[in-house]
């Protein structure tokens, strides 16, 4: 069963840039069917998608965010990461990563990590 | 961009009774729709893809149905751990992915 997990600093100030990373467990990054999936929580909110790489390296955001975010893989450690420069308050949030398809949708989930953007 | 409108809000509702979620697309997006649940303080976990098949390991009480834009995730019979938050969401328009506001299941 293949795991995902978050991690990254959970305190940012503003202006600065959030750098997460995606560890993913028991399956290859390089599946060449799986895209690799951002997601985002304010909170209290709904779900909020950020963008995916695909094994390639390809990428594809969210039109609201594509400015500040940069999803990269690193297929020697099987992980994928975000940056999102120039983080404000609305950028506090939990950040989810997840496996994504054509086919199945969102079908495996990491646990999330909260991240506040406080000065 | 493709908005995904679920109804109701909120669903008040209390063990063993049926639950009907709804969940309407601005544009068609085949059978391109999961519904994802989400309990407080978890990730979400993926229910439905395909509108109506369900994942691996969901309790066959959970069915979804629909095509187009408009759908519907049917919970036969509420237990206590169904009362969480449901959200749907569209992957028809690739590479984009929108999710819907969600829906509350709370006890009665």
């Amino acid at each position: 069963q293949v795991q995902l997990q978050e991690s990254g600093p959970g305190l940012l100030k503003p202006l600065q840039t959030l750098s997460l990373t995606c560890t993913v467990s028991r399956g290859s990054i390089n599946s060449g069917v799986h895209y690799w999936s951002w997601i985002r929580q304010h909170p209290g909110k709904g779900l909020e998608w950020i963008g995916y790489v695909f094994y390639s390296g390809s990428t594809y955001y969210s039109p609201s965010l594509k400015s500040r975010a940069s999803i990269s893989l690193d297929t020697s450690r099987n992980q994928f990461s975000l940056n999102l420069t120039s983080v404000t308050a609305a950028d506090t949030a939990v950040y989810y990563c997840a496996r994504d398809s054509h086919t199945s949708a969102m079908d495996v989930w990491g646990q999330g990590t909260p991240v506040t953007v406080s000065s | 961009e493709i908005v995904m409108t679920q109804s109701p809000a909120t669903l008040s509702l209390s063990p063993g009774e049926r639950a009907t979620l709804s969940c309407r697309a601005s544009q068609s997006v085949s059978s391109n729709l999961a519904w994802y649940q989400q309990q407080p303080g978890q990730a979400p976990r993926l229910l439905i893809y395909g509108a109506s098949t369900r994942a691996t390991g969901i309790p066959a009480r959970f069915s979804g149905s629909g095509s187009g834009t408009q759908f519907t995730l049917t919970i036969s019979s509420l237990q206590s751990e169904d009362f969480a938050v449901y959200y749907c969401q569209q992957y028809n328009r690739w590479p984009s992915r929108t999710f819907g506001q969600g829906t509350k299941v709370e006890i009665k």
